[in-house]
């Protein structure tokens, strides 16, 4: 797997933007960069991925730079249920199986 | 909802002693996978199976053994349980391999005394 580094933590106020950084300066041409979210003891929940192009779908937006070095998840709109353990990974293509959860960044939503 | 069913969702057992975990997969998915999650650990990956067939193996004890059945739902075997096997064991399914996502269930957590 590329190896990926997140801080360790972030705040954000309900009903703004969070924007989750990644750094995945390893990532090779074929490795997708994948978000889940673990809220609580709640099993991971998958919420998108990507691999150059940006995505967006119903939960999140997933910002790719054109190096693919990095990348940004984007909660528009976030709420006291989006407090979570958010992981991102980059799993050696074909190998989406094997993902390798690091320790992620803990989003804590606020008032 | 992720659509994955794991039950028991609590499990309490004694040393030396064997549990199943079972796990119903996502309606259309042919890959199950175990993971272990310890309070002092990560997820850690154990064991892959697609269609029946054993795919991929990570960090699984000896003591612990997974299968698939025909109807595509698993079981994990955890025997000769040890106080450090304590976990939320989580299940998760997928499409197929390659690039499809992970869909995780609730977990089953373990408490051996």
């Amino acid at each position: 797997d590329a190896k990926t580094t997140q801080p360790p933590s972030m705040d954000c106020a309900e009903g703004r933007a969070a924007n989750l950084p990644c750094n995945h300066s390893t990532i090779s041409g074929n490795e997708y960069v994948y978000w889940y979210r673990q809220i609580h003891s709640q099993g991971p929940q998958y919420i998108i991925h990507g691999l150059k192009n940006n995505e967006t779908n119903e939960m999140a937006s997933l910002i790719i730079t054109e190096d693919r070095k990095s990348s940004t998840l984007i909660l528009p709109h976030a709420t006291l249920r989006d407090t979570a353990v958010y992981y991102c990974i980059a799993p050696l293509t074909g190998t989406a199986s094997k993902l390798t959860f690091g320790t992620g960044t803990r989003l804590q939503v606020t008032l | 909802d992720s659509g994955v069913t794991q039950t028991p969702k609590h499990l309490i057992t004694a040393t030396g002693q064997r549990v199943t975990l079972r796990c119903s997969p996502r309606s259309g998915d042919l890959s199950v996978y175990w993971y272990q999650q310890s309070l002092d650990q990560g997820l850690q990956f154990l064991i892959q199976y697609y269609n029946g067939e054993e795919r991929a193996k990570g960090n699984i004890l000896e003591r612990f053994s997974a299968q698939q059945f025909p109807d595509l739902h698993s079981e994990l075997n955890l025997s000769s349980l040890e106080l450090g096997d304590s976990a939320l064991y989580f299940c998760a399914s997928s499409r197929q391999g390659g690039a499809s996502p992970l869909h995780f269930g609730n977990g089953t957590r373990l408490t051996v005394t």
